[in-house]
């Protein structure tokens, strides 16, 4: 089986653009899951879904970020206008289920760098 | 809100020998999860070993194997017989029982020592 996927790998742009990461999560899994990892503050959980629907977006550090899920196989987290802080390594993980707490499979990440 | 600590930010051992990785954490909830997840060079994240906290017998995957101490909050992780591969952060993660997302700890980097 594929495993979670992301894209792109690395995206560098300039403050103010909007940036758009991709994930496509594990077939079959109902929960999805945001994060983002920085030197100064770890990793730390952004957003997630269960079955599409947003359940928690109180990580979503300001209105500049947004995520969305149309369908159980494809979420994107978009950023605009980008800020040099929002520079990091975005995750994306799934899980098969909720209702238990069901391990989480990560993507690979995309590492952002905004100049 | 629930806290997790990793009071080692790096640590050392030579192949070949036995490892142990402190964490702890703070909950009010009696039902909950506890992860280690690896994270090599690569960036990739890798789960280790999980634990439910309902259960008393400490998990175990191979040379990897945890000591939980519900009482005292408290979840390490042994590496027995160190193998370079397992040169890697090691990052402590806490779930609550209704399937939310995971809360790290800052994470220890582990060297294997030739």
């Amino acid at each position: 089986d594929a495993g979670v996927i992301q894209s792109p790998r690395h995206e560098v742009t300039e403050m103010g653009q909007e940036v758009t990461l991709r994930c496509k999560p594990i077939s079959g899994h109902n929960s999805l899951f945001w994060y983002r990892q920085t030197m100064m503050r770890g990793l730390e959980l952004l957003i997630y879904f269960n079955n599409n629907v947003p359940i928690d977006d109180s990580g979503m550090p300001e209105d500049r970020f947004s995520a969305k899920m149309p369908n159980a196989s494809f979420s994107t987290l978009k950023i605009q206008p980008s800020e040099p802080r929002d520079s990091a390594v975005y995750f994306c993980a799934s899980s098969p289920r909720r209702g238990e707490a069901d391990t989480q499979y990560f993507g690979p990440g995309t590492r952002l760098t905004v100049l | 809100a629930q806290t997790v600590t990793q009071s080692q930010p790096e640590m050392s051992v030579q192949e070949a020998e036995t490892v142990t990785l402190s964490c702890t954490y703070d909950t009010s909830e009696s039902d909950y999860y506890l992860f280690w997840y690896k994270q090599p060079p690569s960036r990739q994240m890798i789960l280790v070993i999980r634990q439910e906290a309902y259960k008393q017998q400490n998990a175990t995957e191979n040379r990897f194997s945890v000591n939980f101490q519900k009482a005292a909050k408290s979840f390490s992780l042994k590496i027995s017989d160190s193998q370079l591969g397992d040169a890697a952060m090691y990052f402590c993660a806490y779930s609550g029982g209704g399937a939310d997302g995971l809360t790290f700890g800052k994470g220890t980097h582990l060297i294997i020592q030739p």
